[in-house]
C-alpha cells in the first residue's frame, strides 16, 4: 500500500542519547517535512526538504538534524535527547511543496 | 509571522446536525488552507483543502468557506455521523513558504448518536 512509513511507532529514550527517527514514502513525492504534535500547541513544522539534496529550517529546528540522501528516506536525528523534545513526530510529504501534504501516523518519543 | 487562531476547541453536536468550525490567518499573504481530520493513534488526514482564488469547495457532505477580507476560513459538516468524532485542524502557508503549514491547535468533535 503507497504512502508513508515512520518508525519506530514509540520508544523511551534517555536524555543525552542520540536517536534517529525513519521516515520511508514510496509515491516519489519531492518534498518531505517533519512535524511535532504537542498537546495544546498543535503541530509545528522542524524541517523540510523540498527535494533530494535540499533540506532547510522550519519553526522548531533547534536540537533536530535532518538528511536527504535520496528521494524516499529522511531521517529526523536528535543528536543529544532533552526531556523537552518528548513529544508524537509526524513525517509528511507532498508532490511539491506548494501541494498538499499527506502524513505518517507518527512515532511517540519519551525523553527521560 | 503567519498565526492561525481555531475556535471552539471543543464540540459537541447530536447525529444528523452540522458542525462548524472557524478559523482566522494573520499574514494576508496566506494562499492555501487545508484541513485535516486526526483520530486517535492516527496521523492527521487532509479531508479538503482551498486556495485563496476560490471562495468555496465542497465535497460531499464536507464544504470549506474563506473570506480573504476578513481572513478567516471554515469547515461546514453537514449530516454529522459518529464517524465525523476526532480532532480537526485548520492550517494556513503562503507562497514560498516552503510547504511550511501553520497549523491551529484543534477541534475535538464529538458526535453523539
Amino acid at each position: 500500500i503507497a504512502g508513508i512509513t515512520q518508525a519506530p511507532t514509540s520508544q523511551i529514550l534517555a536524555a543525552g542519547r542520540r536517536m534517529t527517527l525513519r521516515c520511508t514514502q514510496d509515491m516519489r513525492h519531492n518534498a518531505m517535512y517533519w512535524y511535532r504534535q504537542d498537546l495544546g500547541l498543535g503541530l509545528r513544522l522542524i524541517h523540510y526538504s523540498n527535494t533530494a539534496g535540499t533540506t532547510g529550517k522550519g519553526e522548531v529546528p533547534d536540537g533536530y538534524s535532518v538528511s536527504r540522501a535520496n528521494t524516499d528516506d529522511f531521517p529526523l536525528t536528535l543528536a543529544s535527547a532533552v526531556p523537552s523534545q518528548t513529544s508524537v513526530y509526524f513525517c509528511a510529504s507532498s508532490v511539491e511543496s506548494d501541494q498538499p501534504q499527506h502524513f505518517g501516523d507518527g512515532t511517540r518519543l519519551s525523553i527521560l | 509571522g503567519e498565526n492561525v487562531e481555531q475556535h471552539p476547541s471543543t464540540l459537541s453536536v447530536q447525529e444528523g446536525d452540522s458542525a462548524v468550525i472557524k478559523c482566522t490567518y494573520s499574514d494576508s499573504a496566506s494562499n492555501y488552507f487545508p484541513w485535516y481530520k486526526q483520530e486517535l493513534g492516527k496521523g492527521p488526514q487532509l479531508i479538503i483543502d482551498i486556495r485563496s482564488n476560490v471562495g468555496e469547495k465542497k465535497d460531499q457532505r464536507i464544504a470549506v468557506t474563506l473570506n480573504k477580507t476578513a481572513k478567516h476560513f471554515s469547515l461546514h459538516i453537514t449530516e454529522t455521523q459518529p464517524e465525523d468524532s476526532a480532532v480537526y485542524f485548520c492550517a494556513a502557508s503562503w507562497a514560498g513558504s516552503q510547504g511550511n503549514l501553520i497549523f491551529g491547535k484543534g477541534t475535538k468533535l464529538s458526535v453523539k448518536p
